[in-house]
This record gives structure tokens, sequence and C-alpha cells, in this order.
């Protein structure tokens, strides 16, 4: 089965310049979560979608990330414009579950290593 | 405010040697907590844990929740250099999202 899949695996692009980031879930999970990890601050959770529904964006740390998820095997997270305190690997996971179940194991993706310089 | 510490922050150990890791955690309306090892690229699923005292296992690795003293430990036994990685342990609470600790990082020399 195909896992989560992120593209593109790097990026590297000048500070102000628009980056998108894709996100297609594993097939099924109704939960999808995007991260951002440094050396400094760990795993950040950034904003989570319920059934394509933005749920808790309150980790997007400025008004210059914004993220969709148009259907249930996509996502984006943007950030215009970039800067150079943005360079990070940005994760994204996806989930089934939750509910009366309770919270189910995320499965990531390989991640996009951002640098802007 | 919503917290997970994880302890130590770092470890480096020989070959052969236990290690146990320290998750605690402050989280409204618990639900499960989970640990995960992460490599080079993406964090991988090690154990969830929802109910205290029970032990999960993986061939070397357990782990075991306490809900009334809010933690959880990750012990291996026989280390071997390819146990070496991050793990974190994250923690769900309400709705489907969880809080990710640090993470401890893990050294097992030769």
């Amino acid at each position: 089965d195909a896992g989560v899949i992120q593209s593109p695996r790097h990026e590297v692009t000048e500070m102000g310049q628009e980056v998108t980031l894709r996100c297609k879930p594993i097939s099924g999970h109704n939960s999808l979560f995007w991260y951002r990890q440094t050396m400094m601050r760990g795993l950040e959770l950034l904003i989570y979608f319920n059934n394509n529904v933005p749920i808790d964006d309150s980790g997007m740390p400025e008004d210059r990330f914004s993220a969709k998820m148009p259907n249930a095997s996509f996502s984006t997270l943007k950030i215009q414009p970039s800067e150079p305190r943005d360079s990070a690997v940005y994760f994204c996971a996806s989930s089934s579950g939750g509910g009366r179940f309770g919270n189910q194991p995320q499965h990531f993706g390989d991640g996009t290593r951002l640098s802007i310089l | 405010e919503d917290k997970v510490v994880q302890s130590p922050l770092s470890l480096v150990v020989h070959e052969g040697d236990t290690v146990t890791l320290n998750c605690s955690y402050e989280v409204t309306n618990f639900r499960s907590l989970l640990w995960y090892k992460q490599e080079k690229k993406a964090p991988t699923f090690l154990f969830m844990l929802t109910s205290s005292g029970i032990e999960k296992k993986s061939g070397r690795l357990s782990s075991i929740l306490d809900k009334k003293e809010l933690f959880s430990i990750l012990n291996i036994t026989a280390t071997q250099t390819g146990d070496s990685a991050i793990y974190l342990c994250a923690v769900g609470g309400s709705g489907n999202q969880f809080y990710f600790g640090t993470g401890t990082s893990l050294t097992v020399i030769p």
C-alpha cells in the first residue's frame, strides 16, 4: 500500500518567493496533519484537517502560512512570502479513526526539506 | 497549556546496554499515548498505549503507561547500533490532535 506521499522532497528558494508543499494522504484516512520540524523546536503541529475541514490551525506561525485540503486525497501548505526562518523539514501525516475509537497512529510522509536563502 | 516532556534529551550507551526513556504529559482529555522512532527521515510508529499498567512489547522494545502519574516509559534491552535514533512521544487529546515531545536522541556505540 502506498504511504503518505509528499512533494517536493527538497526545495531551495530565495527569500520572498512563494513556496507550495503538497501531500497525498493514505487512502481512507480521514485526518491530515502538517508539521514542521527544526533542531531548536522539535516537531510542531501547524494545522490539522478532519474530513477535509480545518479543525485547529493555532500552530500556523503567521498569516504568511496557509493550508488547504480541497478533497480527501490532496492537501497543500503554502508560504508566501517565504523567509529564511521558515527553513525546516515539513511533514505531512494522516490517520484514520478519532471519535469514539480514540486517536489512531499517524503515518508520516518522508517530508519536504525546505531551505530559504 | 497541554504539554509533553521527554527525558533525557540525549543518551549515549554501548551496545548491549538497557535504556529507559521517559515521557510525562499534561494533556486535557487524554485519549492515547504513542511512541515513534525517527531515524533519518519520517517518524515510524512503535506503540500505542491507552490503558494503565498494560505492557506493550515488540522484540527488545517495551512500553508501559501510568495514567495516574501521567507518564510512560519506553525500554530497550540489549541495545544495538540500529536502535540509534530520536524517540518521540506523542499524546492524543481532544479531537484527533496529538502533542509531541521534543524527543530523546539515542546513540548506541559499538
